[in-house]
């Protein structure tokens, strides 16, 4: 079973819109954490937003939320008020676990969704 | 200060060379790792690192070799490579716990013909 699904390979927003993707995970741990990195056309991998599992508020930086439902295994991003600049692949990620080692910091990462944003 | 860099960024190299992609970070970060990226798979592990001369595999270790002699180089050679190692690769680095994961180099785009 995959870790983390995205299954929205492709989305379409409307400018100024808020849109909303899509990611679940797969986790026997009680800890452990969710990434949000967005990749636009030049390649590099920018992070956008961490949620732990025991952080009890969903986290927010700037207009991007994550919308986290522990019992749904969910973790959504949601971008407000989407610029042209949103446009880019997303890629959610989890790290499970803690401890020492390198094992326990290895990011699982979903296949991603593109997101276009029309003007 | 690059933090992290990959050299080269790009690189065309024929079906059994061997190629080694370069990986080298400032911050003295514990940990590093080795991703490829290819279209509709994501990011996948293929090596990773907890401190120097410590290595480990990860999801699709075939056909590749690491070595870590210090801390902030990690190299990562394709001993004989083919075309399905044709892949756009991924270096990065993290501290423990980090909030923010991983940092990322800019990535080398290697093409085996």
């Amino acid at each position: 079973a995959q870790k983390i699904t995205q299954t929205q390979p492709g989305m379409f927003v409307q400018e100024k819109e808020a849109v909303t993707l899509d990611c679940t995970y797969d986790t026997s741990d009680q800890s452990y954490g969710l990434f949000w990195y967005k990749q636009p056309s030049s390649g590099e991998m920018i992070f956008l937003i961490y949620q732990g599992s025991y952080d009890e508020q969903n986290a927010t930086e700037g207009r991007y939320s994550l919308n986290f439902q522990k019992a749904r295994k969910s973790a959504n991003l949601v971008i407000s008020a989407s610029q042209l600049g949103d446009s880019a692949m997303y890629f959610c990620a989890m790290r499970e676990g803690r401890g020492s080692g390198a094992g326990s910091y290895q990011l699982t990462f979903g296949k991603g969704t593109k997101l276009s944003v029309i003007p | 200060d690059a933090g992290i860099t990959q050299s080269p960024r790009y690189k065309i190299t024929e079906t059994g060379r061997q190629v080694t992609l370069m990986c080298h970070q400032t911050w003295s970060h514990s940990y590093m790792f080795w991703y490829r990226q290819d279209l509709g798979h994501g990011l996948r592990l293929i090596y990773y690192s907890a401190a120097a001369d410590i290595t480990d595999k990860g999801e699709v270790p075939d056909g590749y070799v690491v070595s870590r002699s210090k801390t902030e180089n990690f190299p990562l050679t394709l001993e004989s490579a083919t075309r399905s190692q044709t892949s756009v690769y991924f270096c990065a680095s993290s501290e423990s716990s980090s909030n923010y994961g991983y940092t990322f180099g800019s990535g080398t785009r290697l093409t085996v013909v």
